[in-house]
């Protein structure tokens, strides 16, 4: 079975600019969730879509948003990005949320 | 409030030889799950193992083994006979309510195997 796959793997925007980053779960699972790594502050839970519809949501800004397609794909979207954003973001997939598989993670870089 | 204390920054090692890596969780809930992910280089999160609240045997999995001892909160992993290829990140992480939606994680363990 394929792994979680996330595209593109590395982006580099500038202030201001809006990004989009794109995860396909594995066959089969429902749940998708967003976690952001950063040196300073480690692994923090962005939000989890599951059939399509936001199930949690962590402590982040209203710039960060995100999407689920019928197909369980997902879609995160960072607006009006700021250099503290800069961040390694990892999509992760299960079944129907027990045990969570993570993608090799997008690395942004905003200048 | 939920939290998981990896108090060991760095850990270096030198090939072949057995290292644990520890964790200290903290939860007012009854159910609650506990995992161990592994980062290599490359920044993949690599699941390790889950366990839940109920479950405190211990597990081996060809050189790695867990400890679980609900009695001092604590789920250490340890590896024996390391190898290079173990170099990574390890974090342990801390999952309540009954899904995995919301993972918190800890620090993080930094282990350097040397040849």
């Amino acid at each position: 079975k394929a792994g979680v796959t996330q595209t593109p793997r590395y982006l580099i925007k500038t202030r201001g600019q809006q990004v989009t980053l794109s995860c396909s779960p594995i066959s089969g699972h429902r749940s998708v969730s967003w976690y952001q790594q950063t040196p300073g502050q480690g692994l923090q839970f962005l939000f989890e879509y599951f059939s399509e519809t936001q199930r949690n949501k962590g402590n982040f800004p209203g710039r960060f948003s995100g999407r689920q397609f019928s197909n369980s794909r997902s879609e995160m979207n960072v607006s009006t990005l700021e250099l503290g954003d800069s961040a390694l973001y990892l999509c992760a997939s299960s079944h129907g949320g027990e045990t969570q598989y993570f993608g090799p993670g997008t690395r942004l870089l905003v200048l | 409030a939920q939290k998981v204390t990896q108090a060991q920054t760095e850990i270096s090692v030198v090939e072949k030889e057995d290292v644990t890596l520890d964790c200290v969780y903290e939860t007012r809930d009854t159910t609650y799950y506990l995992f161990w992910y592994k980062q290599p280089p490359s920044g993949e999160l690599v699941f390790l193992i889950r366990r839940n609240s109920f479950d405190e045997q211990n597990e081996i999995s060809g050189r790695y083994s867990w400890n679980f001892q609900k009695s001092t909160s604590s789920f250490n992993f340890t590896i024996t006979a390391s190898q290079v290829v173990d170099s990574a990140v390890y974090f342990c992480a801390l999952s309540v309510d009954g899904s995995a939606s919301k993972i918190i994680f800890g620090s993080g363990t930094r282990l350097s195997i040397r040849p």
